[in-house]
């Protein structure tokens, strides 16, 4: 299986920047998602590497390190809507299966 | 278009009994999932239809807990003997493919499920 570690809680400024880490541990690994989710809502998909790199998509952009088990999502220009449970996921085939595993998921706090 | 459906929203239900969850994914996607997700707590995988393999149930947490997936479309989680543990929102995805690619999950809004 995977180990994915997420900061449970962080807290920003309208305006600013912030980066959300996520590590983890596999095997297989074939790929990480983040997901945005809204207090009450289903999750919604964000971002998807599976190579090295940053792929920017607007605001928000996802880089991803495999050879180091780390990805982070960086939010600019953060608006108070952006306040939410960000949830980093791992696909690892080691086990044969194409399932992915959820973090627990960081909350992040917007504040004006 | 249409996205994933989940009914009920909302499910009150007395220990002992067994309840049935829906899910209706996208039209044409082969895979769907169910995941729990207890309040602060990440999405907890239960099980993954794909096509017409055998599903993985490798999440289910007890033998109280089975799912079905009909005519590769619309799928009923049943929890026989609903326990106050069991009290979570559960959701379900679907995937245009489930398997390897970027193939992101849609999520449906949830079944909020308390057991008394």
């Amino acid at each position: 299986g995977q180990n994915i570690d997420q900061p449970t809680e962080m807290t920003a400024t309208e305006g600013a920047i912030v980066q959300i880490n996520c590590t983890y541990q596999t095997s297989g690994f074939n790929g990480l998602f983040w997901y945005q989710q809204h207090a009450g809502e289903a999750p919604t998909f964000l971002s998807y590497n599976v190579l090295d790199g940053l792929e920017e998509k607007g605001r928000f952009s996802s880089f991803l390190s495999r050879s180091k088990g780390y990805s982070y999502l960086l939010l600019k220009e953060l608006q108070m809507k952006d306040s939410a449970s960000y949830l980093c996921a791992v696909r690892d085939l080691s086990g044969g299966s194409y399932i992915p595993t959820f973090g627990r998921g960081t909350s992040l706090i917007v504040h004006p | 278009g249409a996205g994933v459906s989940q009914s009920p929203s909302n499910k009150v239900t007395e220990k002992g009994k067994d309840v049935e969850l829906r899910c209706d994914p996208i039209s044409g996607h082969t895979a769907l999932y169910w995941y729990r997700q207890s309040l602060g707590q990440g999405l907890e995988f239960l099980i993954y239809f794909q096509g017409n393999s055998a599903p993985d149930k490798s999440g289910l947490p007890s033998d109280r807990f089975s799912a079905e997936r009909t005519g590769g479309s619309v799928s009923t989680l049943t929890i026989q003997r609903t326990q106050q543990e069991d009290s979570a929102v559960y959701l379900c995805a679907s995937s245009s493919n489930g398997l390897a690619g970027v193939y992101e999950q849609y999520f449906g809004p949830g079944t909020r499920l308390t057991v008394t």
